[in-house]
């Protein structure tokens, strides 16, 4: 299977930062990659699909970027309701998805 | 307004057997495949299960290979999750997701979840 590692596994950030958080694949998965957002209680909601790909309704805030194994999703300006665990998740391999570990974005 | 909504957790022995169901609407069912996705008590997301749009094609994580099966009746909008041979590692919160395509991958709509519970 494709193994996805995060880093960081936390960050801690103050309104109004620029949070980078990246995800590597374990082996080339082209653009095969979404980025998810979690918070405390609720279903993860997608926010980046195809790498780069911004899904209707997500803000332009959010952006993802990458190719091969290396991916990044970037909040340009955080904001207060973007306090959550972001996990990244390959689709290269549809016998087998993951996901990433997770980064949990906290108040600095 | 897409709709999922998970039933069937509970709390069962090690062993046991268990059919979790998702009640799907909004959208036209059997254009989509159709996820399950666990996540155990504060960990990560967790892929279990893929079925096509017409069900004749079904994948699933190495974990539960050989003891869980993924069904749909598209005539119901309905998906379905039967669990066997439970073992305590399958305690989670059971996630019905729907596909962003065909079969592109993406989860792009989630329902609440639904708790199992593998448990003496």
């Amino acid at each position: 299977d494709i193994q996805m590692t995060q880093s960081p596994s936390s960050v801690s950030a103050s309104v109004g930062d620029r949070v980078t958080i990246t995800c590597r694949a374990s082996q080339g998965i082209s653009s095969w990659l979404a980025w998810y957002q979690q918070k405390p209680g609720k279903a993860p909601k997608l926010l980046i699909y195809a790498a780069s790909s911004l899904q209707s309704g997500v803000p332009s805030r959010f952006s993802g970027s990458g190719s091969g194994t290396d991916f990044t999703l970037t909040i340009s300006s955080l904001q207060p309701e973007d306090f959550a665990t972001y996990y990244c998740q390959q689709a290269n391999s549809f016998r087998a998805l993951t996901f990433g570990g997770g980064t949990k974005v906290e108040i600095k | 307004e897409v709709q999922l909504v998970e039933s069937g957790g509970v709390v069962v022995q090690p062993g046991g057997s268990l059919r979790l169901s998702c009640a799907a609407s909004g959208f036209t069912f059997d254009d989509y495949a159709m996820h399950w996705v666990r996540q155990a008590p504060g960990k990560g997301l967790e892929w279990v299960s893929l079925i096509s749009w017409d069900g004749g094609s079904t994948y699933y994580a190495d974990s539960v290979k050989g003891r869980f099966t993924i069904s749909r009746d598209n005539s119901k909008n309905s998906l379905y999750l039967q669990m066997n041979s439970l073992r305590a590692e399958d305690t989670a919160l059971y996630y019905c997701a729907k596909d962003i395509g065909s079969s592109w991958n993406y989860f792009d709509y989630w329902g609440q979840g639904t708790l199992v519970t593998v448990s003496s």
